[in-house]
């Protein structure tokens, strides 16, 4: 079946690094995305990884993909309060780019 | 470029009144998805068009609920008659199909609909 699951809740002190974690099921999955909702606002594309790749970095964000464990993670470095929000895993299913997204990981950033 | 652009942004409307969410897809982009978010559920694929044909619309969770696609540059989704459970935010995304190069889903604001 599909399923993506994260854990909900991350709070993570200003400047250090934040790591969120995914699980999927559907190993057929051909990309794996991340995606930011900030309040009252829509989703936006952080970065996402092709399933034949172990690890992808863009400034700031470091994917890594273990498809063995069928599992995803998003590491931020260097924290800062405007990463505060909710970030969901995506799984992409088939041709036609459906997502199964996850829960949601809401991150807290304190000073 | 513009984006996916929704309309309405908010809407507040009786329970029993016909709703009509709207949807202008990224030029060029042939795929379109309506998905609903709520605290309970999260984020639910209702259905989606490939070249204005659905392909799926497994997730739609009623009859009450109906999509079209009469062009690649607009969508509907209606729920008539509407109900208080069906206060959600609706989001609409399109994309190009296709397995090449991650084909980008990118996501409009949002229609914030309460039904009371």
């Amino acid at each position: 079946g599909e399923d993506v699951e994260q854990s909900l809740f991350l709070s993570v002190r200003e400047g250090d690094s934040s790591v969120i974690n995914c699980t999927y099921t559907d190993s057929s999955s051909t990309y794996l995305y991340w995606y930011k909702q900030e309040p009252g606002a829509g989703l936006q594309l952080l970065t996402y990884i092709f399933s034949n790749m172990d690890m992808k970095q863009d400034q700031r964000l470091t994917v890594l993909l273990n498809k063995k464990d069928k599992h995803l993670s998003l590491r931020i470095a260097d924290t800062q309060t405007g990463d505060s929000a909710i970030y969901f895993c995506a799984e992409r299913i088939g041709g036609y780019n459906k997502l199964i997204f996850g829960a949601g990981t809401r991150l807290a950033v304190h000073p | 470029d513009a984006g996916v652009i929704q309309s309405p942004r908010h809407e507040v409307t009786e329970m029993g009144q016909e709703v009509t969410l709207r949807c202008k897809p990224i030029s060029g982009h042939n795929s379109l998805f309506w998905y609903r978010q709520t605290m309970m559920r999260g984020l639910e694929l209702l259905i989606y068009f490939n070249n204005n044909v659905p392909i799926d619309d497994s997730g739609m969770p009623e009859d009450r609920f109906s999509a079209k696609m009469p062009n690649a540059s607009f969508s509907t989704l209606k729920i008539q008659p509407s109900e208080p459970r069906d206060s959600a935010v609706y989001f609409c995304a399109s994309s190009t199909s296709g397995t090449a190069s991650g084909n980008t889903i990118y996501f409009g604001e949002g229609s914030w609909l309460t039904v009371v």
